[in-house]
């Protein structure tokens, strides 16, 4: 499969506990994206990457959230002393660079259920 | 801040029939469209992209257009299927700008 991978599928905390999330992006996308979807609700822009640099963050984005891509290939998002809140699911894309250097069309992950108890 | 529109939020339509999903965004000023279709539970599976210059692109039994100057985009899906009951999304690229802004979405219940 090459699409894009998100590990793991469904992630059950409780408050007060750490978790880690990993997307892996379609191979040669330069570009890869966090989203976060509450029930009832369209995606909503966390972050994204152009390679292992992290160029754009949402206000979405507090300080318990943090973001890598250490070698430009899988990316990992994790939160930090989670709040029932932050029950949503985290869902990734990524983007291919196109001739000329533009970017397209985003191809998403199937996400990450988070449920915070 | 750009901001889309999805209407209506839900409908229902018996199997066979051609319908017409809308959706409206506030500022014209757009690098792409795109929609998605979206399972129970699932990710997102693109169906279409149109780009600020294009009026319209087709896939198979899909048809998305697009008005930027009145910020306004249809998806028109004929002779509809049950299996194409899922929730669709509508998503805005904003000129400038490298995330989505994505609508609330409409789901699509078709009856057998």
């Amino acid at each position: 499969d090459t699409g894009v991978s998100q590990d793991p599928r469904h992630k059950i905390t409780k408050r007060g506990q750490n978790v880690t999330f990993r997307c892996d992006p379609i191979s040669e996308h330069n570009r890869l994206y966090w989203y976060r979807q509450t029930l009832g609700q369209g995606p909503e822009f966390l972050t994204y990457f152009q390679n292992e640099a992290q160029l754009e963050k949402s206000r979405l984005l507090s300080d318990r959230f943090s973001a890598e891509r250490p070698k430009g290939s899988f990316s990992t998002l994790e939160i930090q002393r989670t709040e029932q809140g932050d029950s949503a699911m985290y869902l990734c894309a990524s983007s291919a660079r196109l001739a000329g250097g533009t970017y397209n069309e985003q191809f998403f992950g199937p996400g990450t259920r988070l449920t915070v108890l | 801040k750009q901001e889309v529109t999805q209407i209506p939020a839900a409908l229902s339509v018996p199997e066979g029939e051609n319908l017409v999903l809308n959706c409206s965004f506030t500022d014209s000023a757009i690098y792409n469209l795109q929609w998605f279709r979206q399972d129970p539970g699932k990710g997102l599976t693109s169906l279409l992209l149109i780009q600020s210059s294009q009026r319209e692109q087709t896939s198979g039994r899909l048809n998305a257009s697009l008005d930027k100057s009145s910020g306004r985009s249809t998806l028109y899906i004929a002779a509809s299927q049950p299996g194409d009951s899922a929730t669709y999304l509508c998503a805005v690229r904003a000129t400038g700008a490298n995330n989505l802004f994505f609508g609330t979405g409409t789901r699509l219940t078709v009856i057998p």
